[in-house]
């Protein structure tokens, strides 16, 4: 168990609506990552967030935004969804700047 | 701009045979080197990481890697497979002499299968 929560597990939705996904970091960590996860892009860097502020942007689309909150929990919001958009999204976090990630299980979302 | 490079999508090794996963990386500064591996349905876990010091950087379930500057290669070795390392591996790097750069920036992953 690496500590970090991501929920939920799965999610199943249509193209045009909208989801939140969540995740806790482990206890401690100060820095959140979000990563997608395709068979055709492979692992892809969306964003970081540190102590509650955007630290880094990687390959995240307009349509998605996120935010840490106060207790340091974040939430990836997902929008207008489209098929493409289907993939497993990975939450990750770290305790500073020279430290591994810990990984959360993941969250498939399914856009049909 | 950093990246890495998995030039192989798939790798077999025989039980009891040492394995070699490859890894080359591209930074503009110094690099900070990082092996996960995923199992089916679970997120990365850590494998083992270069920061400085010793080229032969040791880690988790047996495996070693090993930091080779002037060909920017980070392989992922284990001197007898496992079954039980069959998985999916990925390389990582993060450019430390970019100030405020704390992303890690993965490979495409290679899938691992140890065959009994």
């Amino acid at each position: 168990d690496s500590g970090v929560t991501q929920t939920p597990k799965h999610l199943i939705t249509a193209t045009g609506q909208r989801v939140t996904l969540r995740c806790s970091p482990r206890s401690g960590d100060l820095s959140v990552y979000w990563y997608q996860q395709s068979l055709d892009q492979g692992l892809q860097f969306l964003i970081q967030y540190y102590n509650g502020e955007e630290r880094a942007k990687g390959n995240i689309l307009e349509r998605f935004s996120a935010q840490q909150f106060p207790d340091l929990h974040s939430e990836l919001n997902l929008s207008s969804l489209e098929l493409g958009d289907s993939a497993l999204y990975f939450c990750a976090s770290s305790g500073g700047r020279n430290e591994k990630l810990f990984f959360g299980s993941g969250t498939q979302l399914s856009v049909l | 701009a950093q990246s890495v490079a998995q030039p192989e999508d798939q790798v077999n090794v025989a039980e009891g045979n040492p394995l070699t996963v490859k890894c080359t990386y591209s930074v503009s500064g110094n690099p900070y080197l990082f092996w996960y591996v995923q199992y089916p349905n679970r997120g990365l876990q850590f494998l083992l990481k270069y920061i400085t010091g010793d080229n032969l950087v040791k880690g988790s379930y047996g495996f070693e890697a090993e930091f080779n500057k002037s060909q920017t290669s980070f392989h992922l070795k284990k001197p007898s497979a496992l079954v039980s390392d069959s998985a999916l591996y990925f390389c990582a790097v993060r450019d430390r002499s970019y100030f405020g750069n704390e992303k890690l920036t993965f490979g495409t992953g290679t899938r691992l299968t140890i065959i009994p």
